[in-house]
């Protein structure tokens, strides 16, 4: 298994500013994922974080919006940019490890924005 | 159409009784299935793997129907413990999909009462 942490755990945030989540695993993974998860919904794949090259990113989700940076194995930040109160969300980031099909996640940044 | 869907509940069931989930999918080539477990504010556990043989894990049964594009989770002998939302998750195995990408259902709520 692998033990993620994510920093910071909740933050309550202005509208039109701009909140950096990060990711750390304590061992080197194959694949990094972050997903949202709104209210009373189910989890929604932002993009796969590629080390060392730009994130891939699913329908709806854009770089401008989404910024993410993995520079090494066991990091990533993703960026939720101009922040509206529709961001609200809980972002995990999720992890594969090495020989595994399963994902590991973390245990998540609560972001409210006003 | 989503691509797993499945019902939300909720569910609630006095300890010791037999409760069972169900959950379609629609991609006929989705690859792996998985139930994972997510408890109020927490993140998503795989809680087991979904093999077409059918698994078992204590008290907890799963089953993939390929043909009928199904999957069921079956849980006997409820403990309030069991209490918490179970995700019905797909790995789709088509070039269309990113490598390693869940898709998730909405989850079904499971309240076990005393």
């Amino acid at each position: 298994s692998a033990v993620i942490s994510q920093k910071p755990s909740r933050d309550i945030c202005q509208r039109g500013t701009s909140l950096t989540i990060q990711c750390q695993v304590d061992s080197q993974v194959t694949m990094m994922f972050w997903y949202r998860q709104q209210p009373g919904q189910s989890l929604t794949l932002i993009a796969t974080a590629n080390q060392g090259s730009e994130a891939t990113y699913e329908s709806g989700f854009v770089i401008d919006k989404f910024p993410i940076s993995r520079p090494n194995l066991t990091f990533s930040t993703l960026t939720v940019s101009n922040m509206s109160p529709e961001d609200s969300s809980i972002y995990l980031c999720s992890v594969v490890t090495p020989g595994s099909d399963e994902q590991f996640f973390g245990p998540g940044t609560r972001l409210t924005v006003l | 159409r989503k691509e797993v869907e499945q019902d939300p509940g909720p569910f609630n069931v006095p300890e010791g009784a037999t409760v069972a989930f169900n959950c379609t999918y629609s991609n006929s080539a989705s690859q792996s299935f998985f139930w994972y477990r997510q408890d109020c504010r927490k993140e998503p556990k795989l809680l087991m793997s979904v093999y077409s043989s059918g698994n078992e894990d204590g008290r907890f049964t799963a089953q993939l129907n390929r043909a009928s594009q199904y999957i069921s989770l079956l849980i006997r002998d409820s403990k309030l413990s069991d209490s918490a939302t179970y995700l019905c998750v797909v790995i789709p195995l088509d070039r269309g999909s990113t490598l390693g990408r869940l898709y998730f259902g909405r989850g079904t709520q499971l309240t076990v009462w005393p």
